[in-house]
């Protein structure tokens, strides 16, 4: 069962923490995204990658970086974890003619 | 700026009954357009990917149709049962093949 693995469901962190959001696909996608979504607001695209070691901002990248050192893996990072990245962050891949396969989430919380 | 909008946000239905919600979208560039399903505890599920003016696609009780002149999609669900409570979520795939999200319409099924 092809599937998109998101290394963490709920995840706490203090404010100021480097937090590392871990996501590894196993379809050979070309393409991952991370989203974030919150209550009344769509899926809102943080960074999005087409290769490996390739990265291009979304439409908040704002206190965010990712690293794709490999195909299949697509890290986010939050340099200085704030109470405004409570969120629910979403990991998806996709292929260019295919729909995207998303993970089950992380539920992050900065206290 | 590209805006997907779905109405209504979100909706109460009795069990048995039949519903539909709506999916607005930009007119120009139209490349595909996706619904998703998005369960409680769970990851966004495609359900359609609809690219031809005049589509129609069906999967068991549910089935969409799709209008890229107007920039419209209708979602319908025939019969609502209480596994069909979710969020349905489309978005927007334009001539750059980054999909744009509508906020989603949550369905809840009374028993």
């Amino acid at each position: 069962d092809v599937k998109v693995t998101q290394s963490s469901r709920y995840l706490v962190k203090r404010t100021g923490e480097k937090v590392f959001l871990e996501c590894v696909q196993d379809m050979d996608h070309e393409n991952m995204f991370w989203y974030r979504q919150d209550p009344g607001l769509g899926l809102r695209l943080i960074y999005f990658s087409y290769d490996v070691k390739m990265k291009e901002k979304g439409d908040i990248p704002e206190g965010y970086s990712v690293s794709r050192e490999k195909k299949e893996r697509f890290s986010l990072i939050l340099e200085s974890a704030s109470t405004n990245q409570t969120s629910m962050y979403l990991c998806a891949s996709s292929s260019r003619e295919s729909g995207y396969t998303f993970g089950s989430g992380t539920r992050l919380t900065v206290v | 700026i590209l805006n997907v909008e779905q109405s209504p946000q979100s909706l109460h239905v009795q069990e048995g009954d039949s519903t539909n919600f709506t999916c607005s979208f930009p007119s120009s560039n139209f490349y595909a357009l996706h619904w998703y399903r998005w369960e409680t505890a769970k990851s966004p599920e495609a359900l359609f990917v609809m690219t031809l003016n005049g589509d129609e696609k069906k999967k068991g009780r549910i089935s969409a149709t799709l209008n890229t002149k107007e920039g419209y999609s209708y979602l319908y669900i025939k019969g609502s049962q209480p596994e069909d409570s979710a969020t349905y979520l489309c978005a927007f795939r334009g001539s750059n093949y980054q999909l744009i999200w509508g906020a989603g319409t949550k369905l809840i099924i009374k028993p």
